[in-house]
């Protein structure tokens, strides 16, 4: 079974652009999780995404939006990037159901200039 | 509120030591899940184990056992004869019931195994 997916593994953008991020979950996951790394914060949950619908939603500024589709892959959209944007965004997809570990991708590294 | 922490930010051994990666968590749900991941330098992170709150029998795969405590809310991992390929970063994390799929993660731990 094929892992998560996520394209692009690399972007480069300048501050005030807008980027959208790519994600298929693992096959039968419809639950989709996205969270940021960065070295000052460490890792923090950006939001969740089930059947269509936003379920979960973590402290982040409304820049950070995202969407899901009826096959469960999903984006995330940043607009209007700042510097702190740069960091790993890693999505990370669960079986609901059953257990409930999440599987992450290889993640996009975003560098804001 | 949830919280994870790890308090061993760097450590270092020879190959084949035994090392305890330490990891205490917060919360005021009575039904939990404790997690641990691998983040080697590629960047994705392996999932590990879970462990639900209801569980406390320790668990042993391989090289990894894992050691869970309630009455210290610790989820302790240890790596038995250590090897160069473990080296990584490795997180401790925290699901609540009542906060869906979110996982709150510790700092993490760097492990580096010297040959």
């Amino acid at each position: 079974k094929a892992g998560v997916t996520q394209t692009p593994r690399y972007l480069i953008k300048t501050r005030g652009q807008q980027v959208t991020l790519s994600c298929s979950p693992i096959s039968g996951h419809r639950s989709v999780s996205w969270y940021q790394q960065t070295p000052g914060q460490g890792l923090q949950f950006l939001f969740e995404y089930f059947s269509e619908t936003q379920r979960n939603k973590g402290n982040f500024p409304g820049r950070f939006s995202g969407r899901q589709f009826s096959n469960s892959r999903s984006e995330m959209n940043v607009s209007t990037l700042e510097l702190g944007d740069s960091a790993l965004y890693l999505c990370a997809s669960r079986l609901v159901g059953g257990p409930n570990e999440q599987f992450f991708g290889p993640g996009t590294r975003l560098t804001v200039l | 509120a949830q919280k994870v922490t790890q308090a061993q930010t760097e450590i270092s051994v020879v190959e084949k030591e035994d090392v305890t990666l330490d990891c205490v968590y917060e919360t005021r749900d009575t039904t939990y899940y404790l997690f641990w991941y691998k983040q080697p330098p590629s960047g994705e992170l392996v999932f590990l184990i879970r462990r639900n709150s209801f569980d406390e029998q320790n668990e042993i795969s391989g090289r990894y056992s894992w050691n869970f405590q309630k009455s210290t809310s610790s989820f302790n991992f240890t790596i038995t004869a250590s090897q160069v390929v473990d080296s990584a970063v490795y997180f401790c994390a925290l699901m609540q019931e009542t906060s869906g799929s979110r996982l709150t993660f510790g700092e993490g731990t760097q492990l580096t195994v010297n040959p």
